[in-house]
């Protein structure tokens, strides 16, 4: 069973510029998760996406978005970068509803310039 | 509002020894104790996760003991060897399809030769 997938592994920006990150979960897992990693934050949580539909928001600025697909692919963006969006992104996927192990893919590694 | 308080940040230990992280809680409706590891450059996977219906839950040299009176819950790690250098997280859960899968600030232990 192929994991959880984030695309681009590695991407370097711009101040300004906007990124959007896809991440592809593992088959039959209907629930996306984004999280924010840094030194200083840890696992800071972005979004939730279940069935097309964001379920949860964590306290980021309305610049971090996301969506879902029917197939449930999730992509995340960012606009107007900033230099404190530098971090790690990662994504998790999990099946909906009770105690679900969360998966999580190797993340994509923004940094802003 | 910060649900979970991870201690300590960072430890050290010699190979051979005993490795203690603390995740105390405040949501009287967390319902499962998980502890998620993460190695550099990979996102974390599931170690171990206990449910409140017992003490203590144990596999291999890794155990979590829970004290539900305290709030409280903890991952050993006996016989530390150096690959387990890893950053440790708790993620408390509560059975509800509304809450938002967040994480402690997580510990980084370091197994020394």
């Amino acid at each position: 069973k192929a994991g959880v997938t984030q695309t681009p592994r590695y991407l370097i920006k711009t101040r300004g510029q906007q990124v959007t990150l896809s991440c592809s979960p593992i088959s039959g897992h209907r629930s996306v998760s984004w999280y924010q990693q840094t030194p200083g934050q840890g696992l800071q949580f972005l979004f939730e996406y279940f069935s097309e539909t964001q379920r949860n928001k964590g306290n980021f600025p309305g610049r971090f978005s996301g969506r879902q697909f029917s197939n449930s692919r999730s992509e995340m963006n960012v606009s107007t970068l900033e230099l404190g969006d530098s971090a790690l992104y990662l994504c998790a996927s999990r099946q909906w509803g009770g105690h679900t192990e969360a998966f999580f893919g190797q993340g994509t590694r923004l940094t802003v310039v | 509002q910060q649900q979970v308080k991870q201690s300590p940040q960072s430890l050290i230990v010699q190979k051979g020894g005993i490795s203690i992280i603390n995740c105390a809680y405040e949501n009287t409706a967390f319902d499962y104790f998980p502890w998620y590891q993460q190695f550099p450059g990979k996102g974390p996977a599931l170690l171990i996760a206990i449910r409140p219906d017992v003490s203590e839950k144990k596999e291999g040299r890794f155990t979590i003991s829970f004290n539900k009176s305290a709030k409280q819950f903890s991952l050993h790690i006996m016989d530390s060897q150096p690959g387990d250098s890893a950053t440790y997280f708790c993620a408390p859960d509560p059975r509800s399809n509304d809450y938002k899968l967040s994480f402690g600030a997580g510990t980084t232990v370091t197994v020394r030769a």
